[in-house]
């Protein structure tokens, strides 16, 4: 059974950079079916997709938030890692790692944690 | 790109079929057979229900099922019970570099 498990720091300043890293367990990181996303929800609200990271180190972002994302990963460890700089109150969302097919659909999720921006 | 356009709420009572629209445009809904279907609980992860259109995981049951007319894709959950009280959300590959989700449902069983 694959697992994810998102990891870093709850709370983060503004225009300070968010560093989030998520550890795939029961699972290879490096199958090439898979992408390893990050995606996130503010309180009461939707989902959005933040962007992913293949097992060769390419990646693709929301052209929203593509200026201020950098995704990579390390198989060595088997993790990926988010980093989102110059965050502000709107960046406040609980942040989710997840297994992609593609980008047809997601199928194992992290438990998700929550960052917030503030002074 | 915008979100796909949900019902920010549906119901239904015990045993009855309900079904949440998920409406968007010929360049993602309408362009791919690639819609996936989300359900999630207060304070849980999302849960794949439903994959390019009309596929169900393994594990989820048959009650759910997916379709696509158009512009507009649906999932259906039939024999409606009070563990499906939920939010669902789609969502639809857009290009090779991005998708989009909607908005998402709450969905009460009365």
């Amino acid at each position: 059974q694959v697992q994810l498990q998102e990891s870093g720091p709850g709370l983060v300043k503004p225009s300070q950079t968010l560093s989030l890293t998520c550890t795939v367990s029961g699972g290879s990181i490096s199958s090439g079916r898979y992408y390893w996303n990050w995606i996130r929800q503010p309180a009461g609200k939707g989902l959005e997709w933040i962007g992913r990271v293949y097992t060769t180190g390419s990646t693709d972002c929301n052209p929203s938030l593509k200026s201020r994302v950098t995704i990579s990963v390390d198989t060595s460890k088997s993790q990926f890692s988010l980093n989102l700089s110059s965050v502000a109150a709107a960046d406040t969302a609980v942040y989710y790692c997840a297994r992609g097919v593609y980008l047809r659909y997601f199928d194992y999720w992290g438990q998700g944690t929550l960052v917030t921006v503030s002074s | 790109q915008s979100a796909l356009t949900q019902p920010a709420s549906v119901s239904g009572s015990p045993g009855q079929s309900i079904t949440i629209s998920c409406t968007g445009t010929s360049s993602d809904v309408g362009g791919f057979n690639y819609v996936s279907w989300y359900q999630q609980y207060p304070g849980k992860a999302p849960k794949l229900m439903i994959y390019d259109v009309s596929n169900r995981p393994s594990g989820v049951s048959n009650r759910f099922s997916g379709s696509k007319s158009g512009n507009t894709a649906s999932l259906t959950i039939s024999g409606l019970q009070a563990e499906d009280e939920a939010d669902y959300y789609c969502s639809s590959y857009v290009s090779t570099i991005t998708l989009v989700f909607g908005a998402g449902t709450k969905l009460t069983v009365l």
